[in-house]
């Protein structure tokens, strides 16, 4: 089945130690996005890449970069986890579209920072 | 700012029995879309509106839509305990390619 699929499901780092979270898609769509999202918060977009373009949210902190190596892959690069990171990370794709259509999530990975 | 809020924030309601959910947002949109997530896992998108539509249905499910009042709801009907998750409405934002969610309404069914 074609699916969006994330690793690690869990995820503990400690405080400023780089962390790395990955999400994979075989629905080869061109849009991939990440969200983050605190507990019982709405999700927040912090990035998205249309193909290989980079559209980086005004409020995303410089902490957090974003890697698409190609159309299935994209990383979540967290380069120094503050306490206030521990969240759901979750990415979703979609395909082109005119204007925003629906969006395939994937069940996300749990960040916890010590 | 948030583009959308939903209420009620939690429902509660007994098996069998119907849920609606409100959505309100700020601005203009080309399309809403409503999501379910379950605990601790990510969203299904469940249905999605255009501005040019009024209502929409889909098995259990029932979307209005009013761009007069910027409003949206969401009504599920003959409730089962499976429904028991958040429901987000999302807009689009400006044409990009993103959206925009509201703070959720949290459904509990009870047997």
């Amino acid at each position: 089945d074609a699916m969006v699929i994330q690793n690690p499901r869990y995820q503990v780092t400690q405080f400023g130690k780089p962390v790395t979270l990955s999400c994979s898609q075989t629905l080869n769509h061109n849009v991939m996005y990440w969200y983050q999202q605190k507990s019982s918060q709405a999700p927040k977009l912090l990035f998205h890449y249309y193909d290989k373009d980079f559209n980086n949210e005004a409020d995303t902190p410089d902490n957090f970069q974003s890697r698409r190596p190609n159309t299935s892959f994209c990383f979540l690069d967290i380069r120094s986890p503050g306490l206030g990171d521990a969240a759901m990370y979750l990415c979703a794709t979609s395909r082109a579209g005119q204007g925003a259509v629906e969006q395939y999530f994937g069940p996300g990975t749990r960040l916890t920072v010590t | 700012s948030q583009q959308g809020e939903e209420d009620p924030q939690a429902l509660s309601i007994q098996e069998g029995e119907n849920a609606t959910m409100n959505c309100s947002y700020k601005t203009s949109i080309n399309n809403l879309q409503w999501y379910r997530q379950n605990s601790g896992r990510g969203l299904v998108h469940l249905i999605l509106i255009r501005s040019n539509e009024r209502e929409k249905h889909s098995g259990r499910l029932r979307v209005t839509l009013d761009t007069s009042k910027k409003s949206s709801s969401l009504l599920i009907t003959a409730s089962r305990a499976a429904d028991t998750a958040s429901y987000f409405c999302a807009t689009d934002k400006g044409g990009a390619q993103k959206l925009v969610f509201g703070q959720g309404t949290r459904l509990t069914i009870n047997p």
